[in-house]
């Protein structure tokens, strides 16, 4: 089953532009994850937040977290054509299992 | 970094063949694996917990006796999809856990995955 829901769905931007993509999950967590899907490959993890944190960055990205509004978003600054891929909140809840969210297509003009 | 490896890549078979996949972790030992399903342009479902040395844990609606899973060692599990038909075709994802540095606030380490249709 899936934890969470994701929006939007779809996003297409110019290259240069930020992308936010937005995580909703439903259950208690341990943590969140983000990974990103390149077409018929596996995933790629990009940034694990534990509960206890709010905020946080690697590279072009940027993640927060809001436990009282169970969400999370995920921020991809100055966007390449090459962050063309479908990005997935997970969530560890339940023990040891993964839990995805539905994703999000992102789609980045050159 | 850590790596999963996940053979084959794709295949085709005939409608009652039974298929075989494997994941395995290249550079380090996971007790737990995951198996997910993935439909085109929608998300992971979680199929089953592979386990080392023990029975698999399937999620709420996966056939067990259609979703065969072995985890012998600790570098290795195999989902065997048996008497596969044309519903079964799907993108397969298996994951791992290093046991080393895999607690609860690490990511998983994903296969490439495993496209598999039947005709």
């Amino acid at each position: 089953s899936q934890q969470g829901e994701e929006d939007p769905q779809a996003l297409s931007i110019q290259e240069g532009e930020n992308a936010t993509m937005n995580c909703s999950y439903k259950t208690s967590i341990n943590n969140l994850q983000w990974y990103r899907q390149n077409s018929g490959r596996g995933l790629v993890h990009l940034i694990l937040i534990r509960s206890n944190e709010r905020e946080k960055h690697s590279g072009r990205l940027r993640v927060t977290l809001d436990t009282s509004k169970k969400s999370s978003s995920l921020l991809i600054t100055a966007s390449r054509a090459a962050d063309t891929a479908s990005y997935f909140c997970a969530t560890d809840a339940r023990g040891f299992k993964t839990i995805f969210g539905a994703g999000t297509r992102l789609f980045v003009k050159a | 970094g850590a790596v999963v490896s996940q053979h084959p890549s794709w295949v085709i078979c005939k409608s009652g063949t039974s298929v075989k996949i494997e994941c395995r972790s290249l550079d380090f030992q996971a007790t737990t694996m995951f198996w997910y399903r993935q439909f085109p342009k929608q998300s992971l479902m979680l199929m089953a917990t592979s386990n080392e040395g023990s029975k698999a844990t399937y999620e709420q609606g996966v056939e067990k006796d259609k979703f065969l899973i072995n985890h012998a060692s600790l570098t290795l599990s195999t989902l065997t999809v048996t008497s596969a038909h044309p519903e079964d075709s799907s993108f397969y994802i298996c994951s791992a856990r290093d046991d080393k540095t895999g607690g609860y606030n690490q990511p998983q380490h994903f296969g490439d995955g495993t496209r598999l249709s039947i005709l």
